[in-house]
Order: structure tokens, then C-alpha cells, then sequence
């Protein structure tokens, strides 16, 4: 029963560190999502899944990669991270059927 | 290209004030609408949507009516309680699923 899950809730890391944020759904959603929220940017797509193995850029992928290599799982890794990408990380998912994605409950990221 | 624009905030009002959060879109096609709520330190919860030209979204005593003519989803509350203080989130979503948010809005309800 616990939908979907990110981890950690907090990471903070050096610069040029690598770092691997953690998303898992119980729902068995076929997609799944990466947005980014930073302050007067609302929320902005990263990357996206439409199933296993199927991945697309979004708005602001330059940085991070992304693998599906199964359904629930939907991991995002920052190679070498720099201070521009501290933000709080979201994950989210959302079925076939209908339009509407459902969050996680984010990951706060420093990165000093 | 694709966008939302929502009123910028902090949105101040007293407790049973009427509200509205503006929201408009620039997107091809027709797009499904939506508004998210995020409650401080929380993710964002699905608050409305609407699917197609007309439809009315509702919960929670919010609403929110698709004009496709004038591009707009409007958030409407008649009557906000302290605990309705949160962002408000617009988006929407469009062939690739993926949602296209507005930058937010910061709603601030006194006792």
C-alpha cells in the first residue's frame, strides 16, 4: 500500500560527485517521471518512461540519466553534480488509462 | 510553445474569503487541466482535473471549469479554511503524458 516511494528524502553531496536518486511505485503504472522544483520555476520534466526499457528527455535532461529496467523502479542519477542542480527532485507515475500522475513525497538535494 | 501562467503569489486572504487563482495555457490541441496542491514539506496530491471543453473539476469544495474558448482553468474556492493553505498548482497534460506546470501560487489564509 505505499504507492510511491523516493529515496532518500534529503542528500547532500559534493561537487562532482555522482549521485543516484531512488523512485519505486506499487501500482504497476506503465509511466513514470523525473520533474525538477525550484523556486519561480514551478515543476520541470527531466525525464520520462512510457514502459520498461523506454525513456525520453524532458525539458532540462543535460546532467542526469535515467534507466527502466523494471516497471516499479525508475532510478535518476546525477553523473557529476554541480550546485545547479540543487532542487527537491520529484518522481511520479500515472497509468495508460488516464492523464493524471500521482508524486512522490520528493528528494531535497544539496549539492555544496 | 506549450505553457501555463498562473497569478503570481502570496495569495493573502481571511478565513472563509472567496477564492479564485487565475490560470491560463498555451498549448496545441486540447489538453487535459488539472490542479495540484502542495502542503508544506509534502509532494503534490491531484486537487481537480477536467478532460475536455466544459467539464467542471471538483473537490474539496474547489472548482475549476475548462474554457476552451478563452484557454483558462480558474481555480474557485467560496469559502477557504486555514488549512487550505498550501501551492496551487496548474498543469496540464498532453500527448506524451507528461504535465507542463505553472510556476505556482502561494496561498497564505488568516484565522
Amino acid at each position: 500500500d505505499a504507492g510511491i516511494t523516493q529515496s532518500p528524502r534529503y542528500k547532500i553531496t559534493e561537487t562532482g560527485r555522482q549521485v543516484t536518486l531512488m523512485c519505486h511505485q506499487t501500482w504497476s503504472h506503465s509511466y513514470m517521471f523525473w520533474y525538477r522544483q525550484d523556486l519561480g520555476h514551478g515543476l520541470r520534466l527531466i525525464y520520462y518512461s512510457a514502459a520498461a526499457d523506454i525513456t525520453d528527455k524532458g525539458e532540462v535532461p543535460d546532467g542526469y540519466v535515467v534507466s527502466r529496467s523494471k516497471t516499479e523502479n525508475f532510478p535518476l542519477t546525477l553523473e557529476s553534480a554541480t550546485r545547479s542542480q540543487t532542487s527537491v527532485y520529484f518522481c511520479a507515475s500515472g497509468s495508460t488509462s488516464v492523464y493524471e500522475q500521482y508524486f512522490g513525497p520528493g528528494t531535497r538535494l544539496t549539492v555544496t | 510553445g506549450n505553457s501555463v501562467t498562473q497569478m503570481e503569489g502570496p495569495v493573502t486572504l481571511s478565513e472563509e474569503a472567496f477564492l479564485t487563482i487565475n490560470c491560463t495555457y498555451t498549448a496545441t490541441g486540447y489538453p487535459s487541466l488539472f490542479w495540484y496542491v502542495q502542503y508544506p514539506g509534502e509532494g503534490l496530491q491531484l486537487l481537480l482535473k477536467a478532460t475536455k471543453a466544459d467539464d467542471k473539476g471538483s473537490n474539496k469544495g474547489f472548482e475549476a471549469t475548462y474554457r476552451k474558448e478563452t484557454t483558462s482553468f480558474h481555480l474557485e474556492k467560496g469559502s477557504v479554511q486555514v488549512s487550505d493553505s498550501a501551492v496551487y498548482f496548474c498543469a496540464f497534460s498532453w500527448g506524451r503524458r507528461a504535465l507542463t506546470f505553472g510556476s505556482g501560487t502561494r496561498l497564505q489564509v488568516q484565522p
